[in-house]
């Protein structure tokens, strides 16, 4: 009965590759959050969906680019990686864009 | 700018009350977030204030001053599994969180 779920948990790969982040939630949430956490423990936000369309698009790279095929999932996928990019990577949901959110467990990213 | 400060890193006893202070500074206030995260794990709520004053939640308690873009969190009874990082998050006029780093706690016993 997991509410926020990510896949994979750990990933680590070479510079220069594709690689793909899943994230799945059960709360019936309108709104879903990509962050990125680095060794200084920032939460950075990256994306948020609301109904899948794309609502905030911070400043990032456009390697990275989210996808959304239902309400209930968020997808994060990177292009062309580099080391830049290690980090831990939390998923997050909302009923609306307002209230509070909650996390997957993270999937930490490492770039060799 | 929009910004969070809050101590980097903070010591307390098993059994003690600790008191971890948080300013923001952000465009436009939709309310002050605190979150509990263990080493390794994710970010997990634990109280939100958007009015002045003290919101109680068992043995922590969460406090809130518009005027002075002040909140802290409160501790109490402490235990060795109260040893995480507490994140303050401000949440601006767009309803985006602004976070803080985060003050990790360090319990002895």
């Amino acid at each position: 009965d997991t509410a926020v779920s990510q896949t994979p948990k750990y990933l680590v790969t070479q510079m220069g590759n594709d690689k793909s982040i899943k994230c799945e939630q059960n709360l019936g949430h309108d709104t879903m959050y990509w962050y990125k956490q680095d060794s200084k423990k920032f939460l950075k936000i990256m994306f948020s969906y609301n109904n899948k369309e794309l609502i905030i698009n911070e400043t990032v790279p456009n390697r990275f680019s989210p996808k959304s095929p239902d309400k209930a999932h968020l997808n994060l996928h990177i292009n062309s990686l580099e080391l830049g990019d290690s980090a831990v990577y939390f998923c997050a949901s909302s009923q609306r864009l307002e209230d509070t959110q909650y996390f997957g467990p993270g999937t930490r990213l490492t770039v060799l | 700018g929009q910004n969070i400060d809050q101590p980097t890193e903070m010591t307390a006893t098993e059994g003690a009350i600790v008191q971890i202070n948080c300013t923001y500074q952000t465009s436009g206030f939709n309310g002050l977030f605190w979150y509990q995260q263990h080493a390794g794990e994710a970010p997990t709520f634990l109280s939100y204030n958007v009015l002045d004053g003290l919101e109680e939640k068992g043995r922590f308690s969460s406090f809130l001053s518009r005027s002075k873009g002040y909140s802290y969190l409160l501790l109490k009874e402490l235990q060795m599994k109260d040893s995480a990082s507490y994140l303050c998050a401000a949440m601006d006029s767009n309803y985006q969180l602004i976070w803080g780093a985060g003050t990790k706690l360090i319990i002895k016993p």
